[in-house]
């Protein structure tokens, strides 16, 4: 059972290259979260999608853009990629939003993104 | 929009003592209150988790208390062990289709043998 799996693990890029993170879960959830990793700044959210067709803006959306493909997959986009976006990026999933089905979110292996 | 404040930024303790750690949380709608636990280099990863209807849970040496009057909630730490030196994330989530997770900015927990 694979869980939540994001490629690639590390990635440089040279500013202005554009780039997607691929994230997919096999655990049938419908919830997807793109979060990014700075020291002292916790996990803040870039993107959400509560169930497929759908997305809304996290805490630091600017500069991303995300596509929820299908329940599977979830995908994060750089368009123009900024020294500012070097970061760590998990992925994460969960079961249905709800008043009962409020449950645990399971997080990819991160990615460790260096724009330089 | 949600926030969510977590304090201290990092924390030592002796091995033995116990160790808390605080959050406050902004969206009075929030119902769901879990804390991870992640590892250098590692994804992070639920240790325990309490929603609105409860105001305590334990689990062995992990017990996490809700205070929903005041928008906050702790995570304590019995008898800790180095295996315990990590970073801890506590986080607030609300139902609805708009229920984002949100997370505090972290807790470098350290236990000196």
């Amino acid at each position: 059972n694979a869980g939540v799996t994001q490629t690639p693990k590390f990635q440089v890029l040279k500013t202005g290259q554009s780039m997607t993170l691929q994230c997919a879960q096999d655990m049938n959830h419908n919830s997807m979260y793109w979060y990014r990793q700075d020291p002292g700044m916790g996990l803040r959210l870039i993107y959400y999608s509560a169930s497929e067709g759908t997305t809304d803006k996290g805490e630091v959306p600017n500069g991303y853009n995300v596509s929820r493909l299908n329940k599977r997959e979830f995908s994060l986009r750089l368009e123009s990629a900024a020294p500012s976006q070097t970061s760590v990026y998990f992925c994460a999933s969960s079961p249905s939003v709800g008043v009962v089905m409020n449950t645990e979110a399971f997080f990819g292996q991160g990615t460790r993104l260096t724009v330089v | 929009g949600e926030n969510v404040e977590q304090h201290p930024s990092t924390l030592s303790v002796q091995e033995g003592d116990s160790a808390v750690i605080k959050c406050t949380y902004s969206d009075s709608a929030s119902n769901y209150f879990p804390w991870y636990k992640q590892e250098l280099g590692k994804r992070p990863q639920l240790i325990i988790d309490i929603r609105s209807n409860v105001g305590e849970k334990k689990d062995q040496r992990i017990a996490v208390t809700l205070n929903k009057t005041a928008k906050h909630f702790s995570l304590h730490i019995t008898e800790t062990q180095p295996e315990d030196s990590a970073v801890y994330f506590c986080a607030a989530r609300s139902s609805g289709n708009t229920g984002k997770l949100i997370f505090g900015q972290g807790t470098t927990l350290q236990v000196k043998p």
